[in-house]
Formats: structure tokens, sequence, C-alpha cells
């Protein structure tokens, strides 16, 4: 186990509905990403927190929204929500000064939007 | 623009047989390159790094290789086992955290 959790597991929302997401990354680990992972994709990058601010957005809408707390826990948020956003989302955090690559994913949550 | 992708989607291979994973990429400005294994209900799971500036480095029965000039990853896999069934993902990372991820190659290991 990374010991990243996150939660819910599951989820089924309503187009138009919002819904938040949360993670609990590795003890020490103070940087958190997000991942969209369609089914039978690779993940895509949403964005990136360290130590409280975003740190770099991939090519997701306005409507992804993110924070992260002083534990360095993370919430996704995603508003008026689309069937297209259907997936795995997935975070993962990383430690400051540890290798460059290491990233620890959670098992994610799977959100199916109706 | 970036994209990682993978030569083939799927693999199956016999037990004990050596597996080999492709992948092309188009980004030449990654520092790192990744193999990530996925198995089903889980995320992803790092498996082996390579810096961009190396051409080979082994791990644990894996070997990722990197051919910079035609822009080939590849990720080798000795004496497969049925526990290496996943789907594999290569990823080029810009920094920790922010990794470009292919579509993958699911591997199935026939006993």
């Amino acid at each position: 186990e990374t010991g990243v959790t996150q939660s819910p597991t599951h989820l089924i929302k309503t187009r138009g509905q919002q819904v938040t997401l949360r993670c609990s990354s590795q003890s020490g680990h103070n940087t958190v990403s997000w991942y969209q992972q369609a089914l039978g994709q690779g993940p895509q990058f949403i964005f990136q927190y360290y130590r409280e601010e975003e740190n770099g957005r991939g090519n997701f809408p306005p409507r992804f929204s993110g924070l992260q707390f002083p534990n360095y826990s993370s919430e996704l948020n995603v508003n008026a929500l689309e069937l297209d956003d259907s997936a795995l989302y997935l975070c993962a955090s990383s430690p400051s000064g540890g290798r460059r690559t290491e990233a620890f994913f959670g098992q994610g949550t799977r959100l199916t939007v109706v | 623009g970036e994209s990682v992708g993978l030569h083939l989607p799927t693999l199956s291979v016999q037990e004990g047989d050596n597996s080999i994973i492709n992948c092309a990429y188009s980004n030449s400005a990654s520092d790192y390159f990744i193999w990530y294994k996925q198995e089903s209900g889980k995320g992803p799971q790092f498996i082996i790094d390579i810096r961009s500036n190396m051409d080979k480095r082994q791990g644990q029965r894996v070997t990722v290789l990197l051919n910079k000039t035609v822009k080939h990853l590849s990720l080798q896999i000795a004496a497969t086992q049925p526990g290496d069934s996943a789907v594999y993902f290569c990823a080029e990372q810009v920094n920790a955290g922010k990794s470009t991820f292919g579509d993958g190659t699911t591997l199935t290991v026939k006993p």
C-alpha cells in the first residue's frame, strides 16, 4: 500500500451537480497531484498542489478546482458535472527532497455521472 | 505538443518468457521517463524510471531502455510471472508528480 487514501471509492452523481473528492497524502509528502483516468486510457494530469498553492495545471476547464490543507491533504471539486466527467480520479503524493520521480498513487475514486 | 504513446495495446506471453513493452514519445525536453504498472482496481504503481541522459537502467527483473534518436522507450521484464499481468504505462515527467501518460499496454501472462 502507498499510504495515500482517497474517499469515497465510488460515487454516482447527476449531470449538473457538484462533487468533492478527497485525498490524504502519505505522511511527510507536501505535494499532491490529481489525475483523471477515463476508461481504457492513461491518467491525465489535472493540477498539482504544493504547500497549499496550485503549482501547475493541465488542460482542464475552471470548473475543476482544488484545495490543499495545512496537513497536506487535498480536495478536488468539480462543478456543473458533465457525462464526460465520468472517470477514475487519482491522487498522487510526492515528498519534497525525494527522488524526482517519486509519486505514490491512491486507489482512486470512481465517479459516474448520469 | 506532448504525447506519449505505446505501440501495442495488448501483449500476451507465456509464464517464464521475457516481455518487452514499447513506447514512443514526442517531447524531447522531458527530464525523466517512467514506467508504471496498474492492476485492476488500483492506482498506478511506480516500476522504474530513467533520466533523459541515460540509455539503460536495470532494476529487479526489469530493464528500461531509452533511445533518444528515435524517441523510443521500452520496458523489459525477465521471467514474466502471472503477478506481472496488469496494464503498463509509460510516462514522461516535467517535475515530481506531473507526468504525461500514454494509453497503456495490457500484459497477460499465460500459465
